[in-house]
């Protein structure tokens, strides 16, 4: 069964500080990882995609990915108040659009 | 351009009956995912649409069903309501394969149904 683990947290992190986030796929054969955001009561918001090896930046995340290690992580710089949230690490494997899910990790941002 | 949608937003139901829930995917999208997300289970695939063809289903029971239309909008249905189907059911929209953002699904609001 393909499994996605993220780290359970819950995590809480100083306004300011960055938040680092991580996840592990047991899918050799995923080609494409995503991060989403999302908020109490709310559906998912997709924040960041990888597919290479290395690092990809948009704004004040950065989302890594290590395809040998089957290692996908988020950093969050500058974290916010706003960034509160549960993060969902998800994997897609295959020719389907089926996306695998982690637990979620809860981030809080302390004022 | 607007996101997806998903109608109705809430609904209540009892023990053995059934329910349709509709979305209307992103304008250009041709794929139609969904999902249940629980407190228990998390986020757990159910099935995947293209072109009105279901291509993969996930390991839920038979009681739910789908169908995409030719306009890409999407209904699901389940049947013989149980109060473990009491869930928010999202539904997310890809566009096709190949072409700017690959592999990405965008959700809708989702549905929240609650099974008395």
């Amino acid at each position: 069964q393909k499994e996605v683990e993220q780290n359970s947290g819950p995590l809480s992190v100083p306004e300011g500080a960055i938040a680092s986030l991580n996840c592990t796929y047991s899918d050799r054969g995923s080609q494409s990882f995503f991060w989403y955001r999302q908020y109490s009561g709310k559906s998912p918001e997709l924040i960041m995609s990888i597919y290479s090896n290395g690092d990809k930046e948009d704004g004040r995340f950065t989302a890594q990915l290590n395809k040998a290690s089957q290692y996908v992580s988020l950093l969050i710089r500058d974290s916010q108040p706003s960034d509160s949230a549960t993060y969902l690490c998800a994997v897609l494997s295959g020719s389907a659009r089926q996306l695998t899910f982690g637990s979620g990790t809860q981030l809080t941002v302390l004022p | 351009k607007a996101g997806v949608t998903q109608t109705p937003r809430y609904l209540i139901k009892t023990r053995g009956q059934q329910v349709t829930l509709s979305c209307s995917p992103i304008s250009g999208h041709r794929s139609v995912s969904w999902y249940q997300q629980t407190p228990g289970q998390g986020l757990q695939f159910l099935f995947e649409y293209f072109s009105e063809t279901q291509r993969n289903k996930g390991n839920f029971p038979g009681r739910f069903s789908g169908r995409q239309f030719s306009n890409s909008r999407s209904e699901m249905n389940v049947s013989t309501l149980e109060l473990g189907d009491s869930a928010l059911y999202l539904c997310a929209s890809s566009p096709l394969p190949g072409t700017s953002g690959r592999d990405e699904q965008f959700f809708g609001p989702g549905t929240r149904l609650t099974v008395l």
